[in-house]
């Protein structure tokens, strides 16, 4: 059980827009279409943001988008602001009731 | 308002043991699936296991399997993790977190965590 691929970081200035990866296999991200994204602050609570690859829980912005092609699912932020500047991680079912999640992203809007 | 709270944590030497608790309120408790998630020092999430909604079906990452037991009580509307020889690698905040269905990858509550830290 390998955590998926994720960039360490990435960044962008405010207004713009930034795209995190996801990187897994025909195991996990290719084979279900069932990916989350959490953002998740130091101490606090994860929150998710998406569900099923690109569906947004109520309450999220509009600015959070996602999708997958094949074993790569991704996660875009239009319109950064900076309270976006967090953590992002991406999970998987993995199958047999097992989850993955991806080894994070740290965001940091400039 | 729904309610995760995270309880049982502390200082552990290595090769002993802990439960964790997690306290759900707001919601029929016995409707969900719950998990483990953990983050150990400097480092990203990592899920640990999972528990269907009777506690009839449990599943564990390898890291943990064999070492921690997952489980609940429906009438007590807590979550239980039970965590045997303990080492260093399983430093970490523990949180627990509801999946809205079994059929979704939608975790949408979580608690605030709770500090595991094991050391001599």
């Amino acid at each position: 059980q390998s955590a998926l691929t994720q960039p360490r970081s990435v960044s962008g200035s405010p207004g713009q827009s930034v795209t995190i990866s996801c990187s897994g296999t025909s195991s996990d991200v290719g084979n279900y279409e069932y990916v989350s994204w959490f953002q998740h602050y130091p101490g606090k609570a994860p929150k998710v943001i998406i569900y099923d690859v690109s569906e947004r829980p109520s309450g999220v912005p509009d600015r959070f988008s996602g999708s997958k092609s094949g074993n790569t699912a991704s996660l875009t932020i239009s319109g950064l602001q900076a309270e976006d500047e967090a953590d992002y991680y991406c999970c998987s079912y993995a199958g047999r009731y097992s989850w993955m999640f991806g080894g994070g992203t740290k965001l940091t809007v400039l | 308002e729904v309610q995760l709270v995270e309880s049982g944590g502390g200082l552990v030497q290595p090769g002993g043991s802990l439960r964790l608790s997690c306290a759900a309120s707001g919601f029929t408790f016995s409707s969900y699936y719950m998990h483990w998630v953990r983050q150990g020092p400097g480092k990203g999430l990592v899920w640990v296991s999972r528990i269907n909604n009777d506690g009839s079906s449990t599943s564990y990452a390898d890291s943990v399997k064999g070492r921690f037991t997952i489980s609940r009580d429906n009438a007590k509307n807590t979550l239980y993790l039970q965590m045997n020889s303990l080492g260093a690698e399983d430093t970490a905040v523990y949180y627990c977190g509801r999946q809205r269905s079994s059929g979704s990858s939608l975790f949408d509550y979580w608690g605030q965590g709770i500090l595991v830290t094991v050391s001599s």
